[in-house]
């Protein structure tokens, strides 16, 4: 079965650059979304698509896909950003989480 | 949009339990449509996704629950379901339903989620 692994966490300075990978088998033939979650809160979309951003996103979450990796990246971090990010790969007939990264702005 | 699950609860080892997720604010009909699941202190877990009829009603699982779980649909009730069956304590998760962007795999709508446990 295809799986996507992702660090088991990230930490990032308020201000600063985050970045979180997600690895796959050729995953840059596949789409690639992002989520955000909050403790006790459901996942909320961030990125789709590889590097589209949903209405209401901020500009300073983007996404990149390409050879086996995709990233997430969050520029100029903050505080509100802070939480459980998991990629998903789909293509024609399945769906895929990765394990998830936890996000701590210290 | 508004995507709203029901049907969760205490349930023994080997039992069923049938969840529904009421979706209002889209063309419920065009709709393509996902569960999800994730157990305690665990990460997002794709379970199945259902196609409108246009595109053949197809329903896809995963394969760790395809056989026990079963993904159906009322049109006109605007209503996705999830029957489980042979339940496992390792089935114990809070189940979201999604709103699928049309003919992709993007999750852009979820519930609130509900929480099913399975113990003895």
């Amino acid at each position: 079965s295809y799986e996507l692994t992702q660090p088991p966490s990230v930490s990032v300075s308020p201000g600063q650059t985050a970045s979180i990978t997600c690895y796959g088998d050729v995953l840059g033939d596949k789409y690639v979304d992002w989520y955000q979650q909050k403790p006790g809160q459901s996942p909320v979309l961030v990125i789709f698509e590889d590097n589209r951003r949903p209405p209401g996103i901020p500009e300073r979450f983007s996404g990149s896909n390409s050879g086996s990796t995709a990233t997430l990246s969050i520029s100029g971090t903050q505080v509100l950003d802070e939480a459980d990010y998991y990629c998903q790969a789909w293509d024609s007939s399945t769906i895929v989480f990765g394990s998830g990264t936890r996000v701590t702005v210290l | 949009v508004h995507v709203v699950e029901s049907g969760g609860g205490l349930v023994r080892p080997g039992g069923s339990l049938r969840l529904s997720c009421a979706v209002s604010g889209l063309t419920f009909r065009h709709a393509w449509m996902t569960w999800v699941r994730q157990a305690p202190g665990k990460g997002l877990e794709w379970l199945g996704r259902s196609k409108d009829r246009s595109n053949g009603g197809t329903i896809d699982y995963a394969a760790p629950v395809k056989g026990r779980f079963t993904i159906s649909r009322d049109d006109e009730k605007d209503t996705l379901y999830l029957q489980m069956n042979s339940l496992k304590t390792e089935d114990t998760a809070v189940y979201y339903c999604t709103t699928l962007a049309y003919g992709s795999g993007t999750s852009n709508n979820w519930g609130q989620g509900t929480l099913v446990t399975v113990s003895s």
